[in-house]
């Protein structure tokens, strides 16, 4: 399983629009880009997945060049509420692996 | 009502002693995790299983054992608890279409 890369920690204010890039450059042909979200005490939560281009939701939108090792996570108009880890993932659909590797995820604090 | 469930919420226990942590789902997934989280740091597995005769070991499975009652239920024991035990706990359940993974409220452990 791909392992990603990914900013430590950022901050940003209320209603600016955040951008958190993961490298991932041993991704497999057949591996989508995952993100998840954790606030603190709580499980990690599904925000969007990718193969190839640009996904939109209710929540984010997620960025991938054509060559796929790298993605942008793209949080518009954050608010307090939306401090919490990030996670980024490499993982294939029907995998006969059981594990998603979590690494420690980027830390965005948002400010008033 | 949620669907990953997990009991208990907090438990505080002695070097030595043998604890349970019980994990239930009502989503219907066959794929079930147990991963440990410590402060600062990501997830890791501990055990997965895909059905109920499916048991594999994760990342940091010694210390540890699993249990499969039932499709729905999903176990993790500590045979003899140690403080470095100490962590948050969480259970996942996931289908086989997709390595979208959904996560229970988590239980918090403290080993004396």
């Amino acid at each position: 399983l791909a392992k990603t890369t990914q900013p430590v920690s950022m901050d940003s204010y209320e209603g600016q629009e955040v951008n958190i890039t993961c490298s991932h450059n041993n991704i497999a042909t057949n591996d989508y880009i995952t993100w998840y979200q954790q606030f603190p005490s709580q499980g990690p939560r599904f925000i969007i997945q990718g193969y190839k281009t640009k996904v939109t939701n209710e929540v984010a939108s997620l960025f991938i060049p054509a060559d796929r090792k790298s993605s942008t996570l793209s949080l518009p108009r954050v608010s307090l509420s939306d401090t919490a880890v990030y996670y980024c993932l490499n993982a294939h659909y029907g995998g006969s692996q059981g594990n998603l590797i979590f690494g420690k995820g980027t830390k965005l604090s948002v400010k008033p | 009502d949620a669907d990953v469930t997990q009991t208990p919420r907090n438990r505080i226990t002695k070097t030595g002693k043998r604890i349970m942590l019980e994990c239930s789902q009502t989503k219907g997934h066959d794929r079930m995790y147990w991963y440990r989280q410590d402060p600062g740091l990501g997830l890791r597995l501990i055990y997965y299983s895909f059905d109920v005769k499916d048991i594999n070991k994760g990342e940091i499975s010694d210390g540890y054992s699993v249990s499969r009652q039932a499709q729905a239920k999903f176990s993790l024991s500590l045979e003899s608890a140690i403080p470095n035990q100490t962590a948050l706990y969480f259970c996942a359940t996931s289908d086989p279409l997709g390595e979208t993974q959904y996560f229970g409220p988590g239980t918090r452990l403290l080993v004396l």
